[in-house]
């Protein structure tokens, strides 16, 4: 079973179109990240939920809208898209308050490869 | 900089030697945490240390930490070539916090 599985795996689109980006985790965490990597593998930390409810929100435009239904989903959308959003997006998940209090681990999906053209 | 720096950028090994990566950081933590990378792949983790522990093992894995130096080291004894990945140190911090990567060092173990 995937701990942590992010839909699609590829996703290649032109400018200016929205598209979505599904994660779903199993393993009964409380909070979920998303996280950006780009083509120098720098990650950085975009947004995260601690039971449904927003707790990060880093500088990052507000074409992009996380969304989470339950504890279990966290999707994210992107509107109008731009070529700079080009990345690869992976979704985390960590038990209790983030990752530093409880000293918890976080659990990565297989990342979701962005291109937009 | 919030987020840790790695040093070496890349390191090419031979099988059988050992590897050293290092995690430099400014911030205050409650622990510092390793990860690898696989091309491709999403991240993996490695091996947690706490604030208050100086150094841990896990099979060919060593890290050290230095809070008063706010650096880490992580060791890779008797490499391998399944270990050729990129690998991120992570700081975790306060309460509510996510984990802020550094930019990884890429390992290349050739046979």
């Amino acid at each position: 079973d995937t701990a942590v599985s992010q839909t699609p795996k590829y996703l290649v689109t032109q400018m200016g179109n929205d598209k979505s980006i599904k994660c779903e985790q199993n393993l009964g965490h409380d909070t979920m990240y998303w996280y950006k990597q780009d083509s120098k593998k720098f990650l950085k930390i975009m947004f995260s939920y601690n039971n449904k409810e927003l707790i990060i929100n880093e500088t990052v435009p507000n074409r992009f809208s996380p969304k989470s239904p339950d504890k279990a989903h966290l999707n994210l959308h992107i509107n109008s898209l731009e070529l700079g959003d080009s990345a690869v997006y992976f979704c985390a998940s960590s038990q209790g308050f983030g990752t530093g209090l409880l000293n918890t681990e976080a659990f990565f999906g297989q990342g979701t490869r962005l291109t937009v053209v | 900089s919030q987020q840790g720096e790695e040093d070496p950028q890349a390191l090419s090994i031979q099988e059988g030697e050992n590897a050293t990566m290092n995690c430099s950081y400014k911030t205050s933590i409650n622990n510092l945490q390793w990860y690898r990378q696989n091309s491709g792949r999403g991240l993996v983790h490695l091996i947690l240390i706490r604030s208050n522990e100086r150094e841990k093992h896990s099979g060919r894995l060593r890290v050290t930490l230095d809070t008063s130096k706010k650096s880490s080291s992580l060791l890779i004894t008797a490499s391998r070539a399944a270990d050729t990945a990129s690998y991120f140190c992570a700081l975790g911090g306060q309460a509510g916090t996510a984990l802020i990567f550094g930019k990884g060092t890429t390992l290349s173990v050739s046979s």
